[in-house]
């Protein structure tokens, strides 16, 4: 079945900072790459995705990019804030009507 | 999205006992999943709700520790069974809306004694 691994599992960054958080997928038939922030005590909430057919999307400060041949798709925050801090987690998923697996997650730590 | 509740929204359970974790939803849906969040953890799948037939369970989870219903498209339950303190988790509902995209709903925290 799929796997997805994800890195690094801390990330500290001073505000202003660029941050990049990467994920590695095993099943080429996943096709779908969203990514969630879940901050303490909450829900996680989908922030950004990106689907097998496009290389890059990009939401004001963040984007995703992703590599077919590699397997591998990152997210990448550009003029961290404090507020950016959180759990960020990738996942992949092959076709509607299936479920994410889910990367290990990746804790953010933004400083002012 | 999908407007998702999620009742209880925590609660301490004796080891032993029971827990019926209700999902519900304010539209109709056809893919809904259940995930357990353990502390400090990344998000494991248990088993998708499929409506009008028995759920589909992850490696590692079986029906008679999780029960799954499913009666219609807006409403699934998941039963935590003869709990111990192992189970303590935050335990997820999530339904799948347009092109894929998941929303999850507020999560059920379970303390067991």
């Amino acid at each position: 079945g799929e796997n997805v691994e994800q890195h690094p599992s801390t990330l500290s960054v001073q505000e202003g900072d660029s941050a990049v958080i990467k994920c590695t997928y095993s099943d080429s038939a996943s096709n779908y790459f969203p990514w969630y922030k879940q901050e303490l005590g909450k829900r996680p909430q989908l922030i950004i995705d990106i689907r097998s057919n496009v290389g890059e999307k990009k939401d004001q400060r963040i984007a995703v990019t992703l590599n077919k041949t590699a397997k591998h798709f990152s997210l990448h925050i550009t003029e961290t804030q404090p507020e950016d801090s959180a759990v960020y987690f990738c996942a992949a998923s092959k076709m509607a009507g299936t479920a994410l697996i889910f990367g290990k997650g990746t804790t953010l730590s933004v400083s002012s | 999205s999908a407007v998702i509740s999620q009742k209880p929204s925590r609660d301490i359970c004796q080891r032993g006992t029971s827990l019926t974790i209700q999902c519900q939803v304010d539209s109709q849906v056809t893919m809904m999943f259940w995930y357990r969040q353990q502390p400090g953890q990344s998000l494991t799948l248990i088993a998708t709700a499929n409506q009008g037939s028995e759920a589909t369970y992850e490696s590692g989870f079986v029906i008679d520790k999780f029960p799954i219903s499913r009666p219609n498209l807006t409403f699934s339950t998941l039963t935590v069974s003869n709990m111990s303190p192992e189970d303590s988790s935050i335990y997820l509902c999530s339904v799948e809306g347009l092109g894929q995209t998941q929303y999850f709903g507020p999560g059920t925290r379970l303390l067991v004694l």
